[in-house]
Parts: structure tokens; C-alpha cells; sequence
């Protein structure tokens, strides 16, 4: 079946420019994760959406990241005036359910980088 | 706050060869643990989870991992090793009451053929 599907692979674009990145969960997951991982490290937690609702915002580092799932299955992670500093590879997880014991589906990730 | 530290960061194996690569977490009850791996370029593929009971956990391509409590430890291992496991593999937990996972940095293995 089908997997997670992030779209653009990649995103090049300069500093200051608006960025939306998308993430297709696994048809029937309710929760959706999205992770930042940066060169040489693990995955850091973003956010976390159960049904459209983010239950868990707490990862995102400052305002300028938001996050929707207007309909409870695609999400959208949006950057605004972004910095040389936001590049990164952002990777979008979904699970069935969302509870703590389910294993974490990954997508291949979206690699921005911000010149 | 959940931790995991995987001291490791680059391995190098001759084919067919034994390996383990470590995690040690810190979390004050048991934590469910999981183990996956990343190829340049790609999502991360679990390969193996524990949540409770037997602390010898099974996985995918061959690993297998064992829970010690008492060692806060959750060591990947397989006993031989083929050309197609380099890759980077990391180590994650989750608490219980977060749902996000925490990884730690990872460990980068090469094969030697």
C-alpha cells in the first residue's frame, strides 16, 4: 500500500521567501507528525496533529512555523521569512491511532535549503 | 524529560561480522523503544520495537534488540553483517504521555566488504 508522501523532495529558495511543504499521511492514520532533522542528527519532534486538530505544538522553535491538516489527512507545514538557519530536511510520520505504542510510519522527507 | 544518547557515531564492520550498536535512554518508567534505520536520502524504516514483555525483540533484515532495565540500555545486534546495512541507524523513545518520539543522533555504519 501506499506510504507517507511528502511533496517537494526538495525546495530551494532565498532568505526571507515563504515556503509550504506538504505531507500525505497513510490513507486511515488519524495522527501526523512532523520532524526537522539537520545535518549529522536524530529527528527533532515539531509538531502533532490527532484528527485536524495540532494536539501538540510545542516543537516548533518560534512563530514563523505553522502547521494545518484542514481535513484530518494532508498536512500542510508553512514557513515564513525563512532563514538560513531553517534549512533542513523536514520529515512528515503518521500512525494509526496516535497512541504512544504505535509504531511511526516516515516519509522520504523534504530537503530545504535556504540560500 | 526523555533522553537518548547513542555514543557511537561512526561504526565500521567487515561483512559477515557481528554487530551491536548502543542506546542508552533516560526516562523514569518504562518507555516503549524503537530502532530504525535511514539510507542517504531516504525516511526512516523501523526496524524493531519494544513495548513490553519478552525483552528480546525481533525485527526486519535479520536485527534483533534486548530491553535491560537495569542498564537503561536498548542495544541493536546482528549477527552477521551484509554489504546492504551501511546506513545510518538511530534510536528513539517515547514516553508515554508525549506522543512524539525522541531520537537520539545516530550511528552511521560502514560496511567493509
Amino acid at each position: 500500500g501506499a506510504g507517507v508522501s511528502q511533496t517537494p523532495s526538495n525546495k530551494v529558495t532565498e532568505k526571507g521567501k515563504y515556503v509550504e511543504l506538504r505531507c500525505d499521511p497513510i490513507s486511515g492514520h488519524t495522527a501526523l507528525y512532523w520532524y526537522r532533522q539537520s545535518l549529522g542528527q536524530g529527528p527533532e519532534f515539531l509538531i502533532y496533529f490527532q484528527g485536524t486538530g495540532a494536539a501538540d505544538d510545542s516543537g516548533l522553535p518560534n512563530d514563523r512555523f505553522f502547521a494545518v491538516r484542514p481535513e484530518g489527512s494532508v498536512s500542510t507545514l508553512k514557513i515564513q521569512r525563512t532563514e538560513r538557519g531553517d534549512s533542513a530536511v523536514y520529515l512528515c510520520a503518521s500512525s494509526q491511532t496516535g497512541n504512544s505504542n504505535q509504531p511511526q510510519h516516515f516519509g522520504d522527507g523534504t530537503r530545504l535549503s535556504i540560500l | 524529560a526523555q533522553s537518548v544518547t547513542q555514543p557511537d557515531i561512526h561504526i565500521t564492520v567487515s561483512e559477515g561480522a557481528s554487530l551491536e550498536l548502543r542506546c542508552n535512554y533516560s526516562y523514569g518508567a518504562t518507555p516503549y523503544l524503537f530502532w530504525y534505520v535511514q539510507s542517504p536520502g531516504q525516511g526512516l524504516q523501523l526496524l524493531l520495537k519494544y513495548f513490553s514483555g519478552d525483552t528480546l525483540v525481533q525485527g526486519i533484515k535479520g536485527f534483533e534488540a534486548e530491553f535491560k532495565r537495569s542498564q537503561s540500555s536498548f542495544n541493536l545486534r546482528k549477527p552477521s553483517v551484509h554489504w546492504s546495512d551501511a546506513a545510518e541507524y538511530f534510536c528513539a523513545v517515547n514516553s508515554g504521555s508525549a506522543r512524539q518520539l525522541t531520537f537520539g543522533s545516530g550511528t552511521q555504519l560502514t560496511v567493509l566488504p
